[in-house]
């Protein structure tokens, strides 16, 4: 089955910097992967996502990049802010059975004022 | 205001006894979906349905059993038979099967005593 890791782990960075989270995956037959936010005791919420047949996707201070070569893709976010600091975890789908969503095991970030 | 919700938010329960934790959805999504999230690990999937009185196991079903009577509604039990069932359990909902986004619940977190 699919497996998708995701580095790093925590992660801390100052206000106004950037922060960047990479993540993995092995099934060249995946074809979606979301960007997963989760503040302490909630679900995940989307906040972005992009297909396998696009390279990059923007949204105000986050984007995302995919390389289907190499089977990775990243989560970009600029200007950081205090609000956020969560948990953040990547996704890839699979194309087969159930459509099923393999997780990352999230990246802690702290935005630091 | 659409949603999903779980109850309750914190549950605690004796070793050996079942449990079953509530998830309801005013989307109007086909698809539901259980997960359970540990420390460390990103969400694995318990269980999926993809229409009611239909459900297929994911990857980490055993000890655990669903049901989808109706459509805004799908429990999960967890068994005696779950070995380690203290956990956050997640639930979450897509407008069909293989349809991009999930939209989860704010969870529910299970202490077996």
């Amino acid at each position: 089955g699919e497996n998708v890791e995701q580095h790093p782990s925590t992660l801390s960075v100052q206000e106004g910097d950037s922060a960047v989270i990479k993540c993995t995956y092995s099934d060249s037959a995946s074809n979606y992967f979301p960007w997963y936010k989760q503040e302490l005791g909630k679900g995940p919420q989307l906040i972005i996502d992009i297909r396998s047949n696009v390279g990059e996707k923007k949204d105000q201070r986050i984007a995302v990049t995919l390389n289907k070569t190499a089977k990775h893709f990243s989560l970009h976010i600029t200007e950081t802010q205090p609000e956020d600091s969560a948990v953040y975890f990547c996704a890839a789908r699979t194309s087969g059975t159930g459509n099923q969503f393999y997780f990352g095991t999230g990246t802690s970030l702290t935005v630091i004022p | 205001d659409g949603g999903i919700t779980q109850s309750p938010k914190y549950l605690f329960r004796k070793e050996g006894q079942n449990v079953t934790l509530s998830c309801e959805q005013n989307l109007n999504h086909d698809a539901m979906y259980w997960y359970r999230q540990d420390p460390g690990q990103g969400l694995r999937l318990i269980y999926y349905s993809q229409i009611v009185n239909d459900f297929q196991k994911g990857d980490i079903a055993e000890g655990y059993s669903v049901s989808r009577e109706k459509k805004e509604s799908f429990p999960l039990t967890v068994t005696s038979a779950q070995k380690n069932p203290t956990a956050f359990y997640l639930c979450a909902s897509s407008i069909r099967i293989g349809h991009d986004e999930q939209f989860f619940g704010p969870g529910t977190r299970l202490t077996v005593l």
